[in-house]
């Protein structure tokens, strides 16, 4: 199957600042990726819809001068978290869909301090 | 709004059993229907994809059913394996060419050496 990656694969960082977490397709162009969060013991939720080239599409409730996203090229989305705090800790997803079908990436921890 | 539930939440089984995982969803107009295998702080790993118009997917020991009209669906597993201790989810993507996808909360399996 196709693959994603993400990186980094953890962070952790002092309330306050952005975090940056990088979401690629190695062996195919995705012209839609995807954000989710995960809370422990919870659901994915999906967070927000990316489209190369076009501003993306947050989900309600999902504040988007928070949780900037870049999907500047057909292989490469990012999701920068600004002024990051605790309770923005958690496990961020994206995929990317491929024709018929969504590919997850390995996923990011993130822990506010 | 489409929702999706898994049950059992959790379910432990001795190595070799049989085992089926429930899935259901509030609203058939669906694209298709996905069984996901997540590791504790991992990302999801696609086991199985089912199209609206078909009844069922194979692929080694796994068997996923889809009845769309009933908002149901199963994952048999046979002879399990302590390999197979997982998070399984189940999401749905909507239909009308939306590829979002709605995820359960997932069954956390355990199978017992």
């Amino acid at each position: 199957g196709a693959v994603v990656s993400q990186h980094p694969s953890r962070v952790i960082c002092k309330s306050g600042t952005s975090v940056k977490i990088e979401c690629r397709s190695l062996d195919f162009q995705a012209t839609t990726m995807f954000w989710y969060r995960q809370f422990p013991k919870k659901s994915l939720m999906l967070m927000a819809t990316s489209n190369e080239g076009s501003k993306a599409t947050y989900e309600q409730g999902v504040e988007k001068d928070k949780f900037l996203i870049n999907h500047a090229s057909l292989t490469l989305s990012t999701l920068t978290v600004t002024s990051a705090h605790p309770e923005d800790s958690s496990f961020y997803i994206c995929s990317a869909r491929d024709l018929m079908e969504q590919f997850f990436g390995p996923g990011t921890r993130l822990t506010v301090l | 709004k489409q929702e999706v539930t898994q049950i059992p939440a959790a379910l432990s089984v001795p190595e070799g059993e049989n085992l089926v995982l429930n899935c259901s969803f509030t609203d058939s107009a669906i694209y298709n229907l996905q069984w996901f295998r997540q590791d504790p702080g991992k990302g999801l790993t696609s086991l199985l994809l089912i199209q609206s118009s078909q009844r069922e997917q194979t692929s080694g020991r796994l068997n996923a059913s889809l009845d769309k009209s009933s908002g149901r669906s199963t994952l048999y597993i046979a002879a399990s394996q302590p390999g197979d201790s997982a998070t399984y989810l189940c999401a749905v993507s909507g239909g009308a060419g939306s590829y979002q996808l709605t995820f359960g909360k997932g069954t956390k399996l355990s199978v017992i050496p």
